[in-house]
């Protein structure tokens, strides 16, 4: 059984920029959340997707978007990059219905 | 509105036992979970707890939980180096047909050899 994965690893952008993560969920789960960990803080929720489309949304503005695939992985865009968007952007997977969010170890964005 | 708080630093000397704690704010949360994050790692799931628990142990780790102060703690016995971390304690928050996780900032583990 092969845990939550993401990609890239780090990732180096500028202002103004877009910036597309992605995530793989563990075998068998059919709900993805992504979260911001800015640096010396917890996670915030950023959205959640499951059966491919948002179900559940935290304080986060439009510019920051997602999407679910019919295999459960899923992809976080973030358009016209700003500063305060340097973090790191977690996802976690779960099954529905289950009370458990298994993490992936990350993607570290740095926005110039 | 929901909010988790915990104190920011915890040192211990190895063998020690460690108490984290954890308060929170949503009367309605079911489910109180530990994490731990390691230095430029992701968050592994330690443990969670039923809110209609007291307390759950598993292994070195146990939780212990008062919901009329929602107040959370975790005990970590015989506390070993690998054990430093930052703990961070969540609760789920329903909002759909699914929760999301409300953390607080972290505790940082120092444990001394």
């Amino acid at each position: 059984e092969t845990g939550v994965t993401q990609s890239p690893t780090h990732l180096i952008k500028t202002r103004g920029q877009q910036v597309t993560l992605r995530c793989s969920s563990q075998s068998g789960h059919n709900t993805v959340s992504w979260y911001q960990q800015a640096l010396g803080q917890g996670p915030q929720f950023i959205f959640q997707y499951y059966r491919e489309e948002e179900n559940g949304r935290g304080n986060f503005p439009p510019r920051f978007s997602g999407l679910q695939f019919p295999n459960y992985s899923s992809e976080l865009n973030v358009n016209a990059l700003e500063l305060d968007d340097s973090a790191l952007y977690l996802c976690a997977s779960s099954l529905s219905g289950d009370n458990e969010q298994f993490f992936g170890p990350g993607t570290r964005l740095t926005v110039l | 509105g929901e909010d988790v708080e915990q104190s920011l630093f915890l040192s211990v000397r190895e063998g020690d036992s460690s108490v984290i704690n954890c308060t929170y704010t949503d009367s309605s949360s079911t489910y109180l979970y530990w994490y731990k994050q390691e230095p430029g790692a992701g968050l592994q799931l330690l443990t969670y707890i039923f809110s209609n628990m007291d307390m759950k142990q598993d292994q070195r780790l146990t939780v212990l939980l008062n919901k009329k102060d929602k107040h959370l703690s975790l005990r970590i016995a015989d506390t070993q180096t690998g054990d430093s971390a930052i703990y961070f304690c969540a609760e789920i928050l329903y909002g759909g047909s699914q929760g999301n996780l409300i953390f607080g900032k972290g505790t940082k583990l120092s444990v001394k050899p």
